[in-house]
C-alpha cells in the first residue's frame, strides 16, 4: 500500500525566517508525482509545488522549494522568508499511476510576528 | 476563469437522512474528484469522474455515490447518514485524466446530528 507520512503535526517559525516541513512516502511505483498543498483557514486547498519523480532537479516556486530524496523516499518543503500569509495546514500528497492522490495527515504551520 | 464552486457551503442533517452535494468544476475541466476531510482520518479519496463515468472509487461504503453530468458538473449523494459522516467534503477538478494538478473548491461542511 502507498503511504504518505508527515511526522510534524505542528511547526512554528518567526516571520522572515526559514522553515522546513518533512514528508516521507512509500510506493512501489517508479513513476509518480509529489505535491505540497496549502490549506489556509478559509479552507481552499491550493497547490504550492509539484515534483515529478523522474526529475532529479528539485522544484522551486519563489520562496518555496523542495528537497526530493528519491532513494530515501523523502520530500521536504522549505519556506524561505516566512510571511504571515503562509500560516496554514500543509499537506504532502503522492500522485500514483492511477492519478489518485494519497495524502499525509498535514502539518499546521504557525507564523510568529 | 471562475474557480471550482461547491454548494451548499454548510449543511446540517440528522441521522438517517440523505444529502446531495454539488460541484461545478472550472470551465473546460472534465475530471472531478471528491474527498472527505475529517480531523481523525484526514483527507480520503471518495471517487473520481471523467466524461460522466466513474473512473476510480475509494474505500467507502455504498451509501456514498456520485455522478457527473454532460456539462462536467458533479453531485455526490450520501444516504442513511451516520454521525461519522460529519466532515468537510472537498471537490477538485482537473482538465483531464493524467493531469496531476487538482484545483479545489472551498468545500461543503456537513454536520450530522
Amino acid at each position: 500500500a502507498q503511504t504518505v507520512t508527515q511526522s510534524q503535526p505542528e511547526m512554528s517559525v518567526q516571520e522572515a525566517e526559514t522553515v522546513t516541513l518533512s514528508c516521507t512516502y512509500d510506493t512501489s511505483e517508479s513513476d509518480y508525482y509529489l505535491f505540497w498543498y496549502k490549506q489556509p483557514p478559509s479552507r481552499q486547498m491550493i497547490l504550492v509545488i509539484r515534483q515529478e519523480a523522474y526529475k532529479q532537479q528539485n522544484a522551486t516556486e519563489n520562496r518555496f522549494s523542495v528537497n526530493f530524496q528519491k532513494a530515501a523516499k523523502s520530500f521536504s518543503l522549505k519556506i524561505s522568508d516566512s510571511q504571515l500569509g503562509d500560516a496554514a495546514m500543509y499537506f504532502c500528497a503522492l500522485g500514483d499511476s492511477n492519478y489518485q492522490l494519497i495524502w499525509g495527515a498535514g502539518t499546521k504551520l504557525i507564523i510568529k510576528p | 476563469k471562475a474557480g471550482v464552486t461547491q454548494t451548499p457551503r454548510y449543511l446540517i442533517k440528522t441521522r438517517g437522512q440523505q444529502v446531495t452535494l454539488s460541484c461545478s468544476p472550472i470551465s473546460g475541466h472534465r475530471s472531478v474528484s471528491w474527498y472527505q476531510q475529517t480531523p481523525g482520518q484526514g483527507l480520503q479519496f471518495l471517487f473520481e469522474y471523467f466524461s460522466e463515468t466513474q473512473r476510480n472509487k475509494g474505500n467507502f461504503p455504498g451509501r456514498f455515490s456520485g455522478r457527473q453530468f454532460s456539462n462536467s458538473r458533479s453531485e455526490m449523494n450520501v444516504s442513511t447518514l451516520e454521525l461519522g459522516d460529519s466532515a468537510l467534503y472537498l471537490c477538485a477538478s482537473s482538465p483531464r485524466v493524467g493531469y496531476n494538478e487538482q484545483f479545489f473548491g472551498p468545500g461543503t461542511r456537513l454536520t450530522v446530528l
